[in-house]
């Protein structure tokens, strides 16, 4: 059953920490989204990437995010320093395009909670 | 900018009440309408893509019809399991920075009582 994975699955820390998320797409995918999840703004694209390439990072704070895809099976979305309005549920989800322009479905993780104090 | 509202906020019903979810919409051009469910703590689940107006996808009690301003998700004599937040979500036609990632409504939440 080929499942999305992320990790942590959970993280508490303090103000001004770095926070790493991982993110396992699922084997054979070509794109990778980061997506955050509050009560007040609900699901928002954080990034996205296919074939490992950025494709689009505009939802993201520039100054205190920055997603990479070291190889095709991981996906890193980092936070330095963090900040209690990064609080959120983080969200990775992979699909297949073989055109640009061809719809795809989305499959999501689990999500990491972040908690930031 | 593309825009979804999803309609009611919350929906409570007795088993086996039928009922129906609405997701209206404006996407430039539209290359995918989605249906997730969402379960407290877990990612959103796939159950329906729509791509033009007319289309219907069924999955066990649930039908997911669409037309060119909104989607409905009908729910057939539901049980309590198919108590979840339900996702709206629309894939934008058109091609550039951010046009493959997906624009969610708020969601429904919705609860079957025994």
């Amino acid at each position: 059953d080929a499942r999305v994975t992320q990790t942590p699955r959970h993280k508490v820390t303090e103000m001004g920490q770095e926070v790493t998320m991982r993110c396992q797409p699922i084997l054979g995918h070509n794109t990778v989204f980061w997506y955050r999840q509050t009560m007040m703004q609900g699901l928002e694209l954080l990034a996205y990437f296919r074939n490992r390439a950025p494709l689009d990072d505009s939802g993201m704070p520039k100054d205190r995010f920055s997603a990479e895809m070291p190889d095709a099976t991981l996906a890193t979305l980092k936070i330095q320093p963090s900040e209690p309005r990064d609080s959120a549920v983080y969200f990775c989800a992979s699909g297949l395009v073989i055109r640009t322009a061809d719809q795809e479905t989305q499959y999501f993780g689990p999500g990491t909670r972040l908690l930031v104090l | 900018e593309d825009q979804v509202t999803q309609s009611p906020e919350a929906l409570r019903l007795q088993e086996g009440e039928s009922s129906s979810l609405n997701c209206s919409y404006t996407v430039s051009g539209l290359r995918g309408l989605f249906w997730y469910r969402q379960d407290p703590g877990k990612g959103p689940e796939f159950l329906f893509t729509l791509y033009s107006a007319g289309e219907e996808k069924e999955k066990e009690r649930l039908k997911a019809t669409l037309t060119k301003k909104e989607s409905f998700l009908h729910i057939t004599a539901p049980k309590p399991e198919d108590s979840a937040t339900y996702l709206c979500a629309v894939q934008a036609g058109y091609s550039g920075g951010g046009a493959d990632g997906l624009t969610f409504g708020k969601g429904t939440h919705l609860i079957i009582q025994p």
